[in-house]
């Protein structure tokens, strides 16, 4: 898988976008960017994930920068909810599995 | 909404003991993995399965590990003879198809105790 980095850990205040940068600069041109996050003593869950074009969901949007080089998941109205650890994976080969690095710990804070 | 499940919750078992951990996926997927994670550490990736064989393992995946889809719903990990290096909380997941753009959706995992 490529190598992404992304911060230790974050904090937000309730109600604010997160923010949460990732740097993919080996990212291939075939590549998809995904993010995962896990709550604690859950299994992880899917939340978005976007090729070149920048995407939205229900849970968050993911900001892509043209040269593919990093980009960002923004939840727009942190709740305490999404205290979580965010991965940031780009898989490559088969697709076949995720690669889970450290990923960012997200505090959201009243 | 859809989701993996996973039996038991909580499984704990004395060393050298056989164990099997059950997950259903989700009913239309046709991908399905394992995961492991050790207290404190990543989640790792143990193996995945597709059209009713193996098609990637991890070098954790010794031959102490197998796997099986015994019917149309359930997928199990066995582990023959656990060791107290075995304890650790064990996802499932399914996905649609194992291409680009198809998320995997993970159960709430079974955490293995072995003493």
């Amino acid at each position: 898988d490529a190598k992404t980095t992304q911060p230790t850990s974050m904090d937000c205040a309730e109600g604010r976008a997160a923010n949460l940068p990732c740097n993919h600069s080996t990212i291939s041109g075939n590549e998809y960017v995904y993010w995962y996050r896990q709550i604690h003593s859950q299994g992880p869950q899917y939340i978005i994930h976007g090729l070149k074009n920048n995407e939205t969901n229900e849970m968050a949007s993911l900001i892509i920068t043209e040269d593919r080089k990093s980009s960002t998941l923004i939840l727009p109205h942190a709740t305490l909810r999404d205290t979580a650890v965010y991965y940031c994976i780009v898989p490559s080969g088969g697709y076949q599995k995720v690669t889970f690095g450290i990923g960012t710990k997200l505090q959201v804070i009243p | 909404e859809p989701e993996v499940t996973q039996t038991p919750s909580h499984q704990v078992t004395q060393m050298g003991q056989e164990v099997i951990l059950r997950c259903v996926p989700i009913s239309n997927h046709l991908y399905f993995y394992w995961y492991r994670q050790i207290l404190g550490q990543k989640v790792e990736f143990l193996v995945s399965f597709y059209n009713n064989e193996i098609s990637e393992k991890s070098e954790i995946f010794d031959d102490q590990f197998s796997v099986e889809r015994p019917d149309g719903s359930n997928f199990t990990l066995k582990i023959r003879s656990t060791k107290l290096e075995d304890s650790a909380m064990y996802f499932c997941a399914s996905s649609g198809a194992g291409g680009p753009g198809n998320e995997q959706f993970f159960g709430p995992g079974t955490r293995l105790t072995v003493l």
